[in-house]
């Protein structure tokens, strides 16, 4: 299986902020990436696929690149409803999809 | 409007078996890949299982021979039958239609139905 590392664990920051999230794949996945947020007791919500395509109604201030094994999220300008851990998943091929183990951003 | 619903959860002790239910309206479950992910309690997210539109499954090795994905186009459902359960198994399961063949990001997720494996 490809494993996806994601740095780092926990993240502090302040509204106004510019944030990375990175994630490495163990192997080379192409583009094929994507980045999900999730709130406490919600269902993830997909924010980057093709690991830079930016996801219908989601805010401009997301955005996503990278290839191979290295990418990376940005949020340009910390809103506070962004607080929340985000997820890295690769879908390489169909029988082996695997997630990072998240990144909680918290606000410092 | 695009909905997905999860039936089926609940205590269930080591060794036995549930089928959890996903009711789908906004779109057909059979022309859509539609998954089943998981997520232990405070842990992070798992991808369970896949079947594609032309109705070949896919499994993560952890369920491989335990868990069987089907659908009723019929009814527009997508289910999960899981046996064998273990305390591991243990977790909030979701279901959720990839974007496409080639892009199997999750695009519409269900609110989640909890499984409780314990004696």
């Amino acid at each position: 299986d490809i494993q996806m590392t994601q740095s780092p664990s926990t993240l502090s920051a302040s509204v106004g902020d510019r944030v990375t999230i990175t994630c490495r794949a163990s192997q080379s996945i192409s583009s094929w990436l994507a980045w999900y947020q999730q709130k406490p007791g919600k269902a993830p919500k997909l924010l980057i696929y093709d690991a830079s395509s930016l996801e219908s109604g989601v805010p401009s201030r997301f955005s996503g690149s990278g290839s191979g094994t290295e990418f990376t999220l940005t949020i340009s300008s910390l809103q506070p409803d962004d607080f929340a851990t985000y997820y890295c998943q690769q879908y390489n091929s169909y029988s082996s999809i695997t997630f990072g183990q998240g990144t909680r951003l918290e606000i410092k | 409007e695009v909905q997905l619903v999860e039936s089926g959860g609940g205590l269930v002790q080591p060794g036995g078996s549930l089928r959890l239910s996903c009711a789908v309206s906004g779109f057909t479950v059979s022309g859509n890949y539609m998954n089943w992910v998981r997520q232990a309690p405070g842990k992070g997210l798992e991808w369970v299982s896949l079947i594609n539109s032309g109705g070949s499954t896919y499994y993560a090795d952890s369920v491989k021979g335990r868990f069987t994905i089907s659908r009723d186009n019929s009814k527009n459902t997508l289910y999960l039958q899981m046996t064998t359960l273990r305390a591991e198994d243990t977790a909030v399961y979701y279901c959720a239609r990839a974007k496409g063949a080639q892009w199997l990001s999750f695009d519409y997720w269900g609110q989640g139905t909890l499984v409780t494996v314990s004696s």
